[in-house]
């Protein structure tokens, strides 16, 4: 089956690190995104990794994935006020070779002074 | 380069009516998919386009159809409109022939069902 959870809430200090988790269940998933969504807008695509890649780095983002236990994760380094937002988890669900997005429920980043 | 964009931005509908949503996929890309997405939740995928045809589906029900054209454009329209429609719906456009297929997203159409 598909299905991705995530975290409903974290709070961090402005400047510390952030670490958001996610698990998925389709063990065909080729790629794995996160994206961003601030107030009122739509997602922004931060990363993606793909599923032979144990970690991926870009500037202050960190993904790590372990695919043994379906288990993906994103770190964000030096967290600022700007990065509060929600940050959702998708995984690529491929069927007759259209993909198609699955999300979780999202994780809402507070980061606070 | 402008990205994917949708319109209107915001929309308000009674129970019963119809509405059409409309989105042009960011330059270079030539699949557009549509989700749909209720308060507090993460987005639902409901279809998505290619070569103007559906080529795949979420588990929506029938009175949510749509169209590609051939400039890839794209409208998303929903018939008999219910209570439980009203949802951000998010238009996402990716490139076909691209492996990571990365669906970039617009900022989304506010429907308001009354």
């Amino acid at each position: 089956g598909e299905d991705v959870e995530q975290s409903l809430f974290l709070s961090v200090r402005e400047g510390d690190s952030s670490v958001i988790n996610c698990t998925y269940t389709d063990s065909s998933s080729t790629y794995l995104y996160w994206y961003k969504q601030e107030p009122g807008a739509g997602l922004q695509l931060l990363t993606y990794i793909f599923s032979n890649m144990d970690m991926k780095q870009d500037q202050r983002l960190t993904v790590l994935l372990n695919k043994k236990d379906k288990h993906l994760s994103l770190r964000i380094a030096d967290t600022q006020t700007g990065d509060s937002a929600i940050y959702f988890c998708a995984e690529t669900s491929l069927s007759g070779g259209y993909n198609k997005l699955i999300f979780g429920a999202g994780t809402r980043l507070a980061v606070h002074p | 380069d402008a990205g994917v964009t949708q319109s209107p931005t915001h929309l308000i509908k009674t129970r019963g009516q119809q509405v059409t949503l409309r989105c042009s996929p960011k330059s270079g890309h030539d699949t557009v998919s549509w989700y749909q997405q209720a308060l507090g939740q993460g987005p639902q995928f409901i279809f998505q386009y290619y070569e103007e045809e559906e080529r795949q589906r979420g588990n929506f029900p029938d009175r949510f159809s749509g169209h590609q054209f051939p400039n890839y454009s794209s409208e998303l329209n929903v018939n008999a409109l219910l209570l439980g429609d009203s949802a951000l719906y998010l238009c996402a456009s990716s490139p076909r022939r691209r492996a990571s297929n990365e669906q970039f997203f617009g900022p989304g159409t506010r429907l308001t069902v009354l």
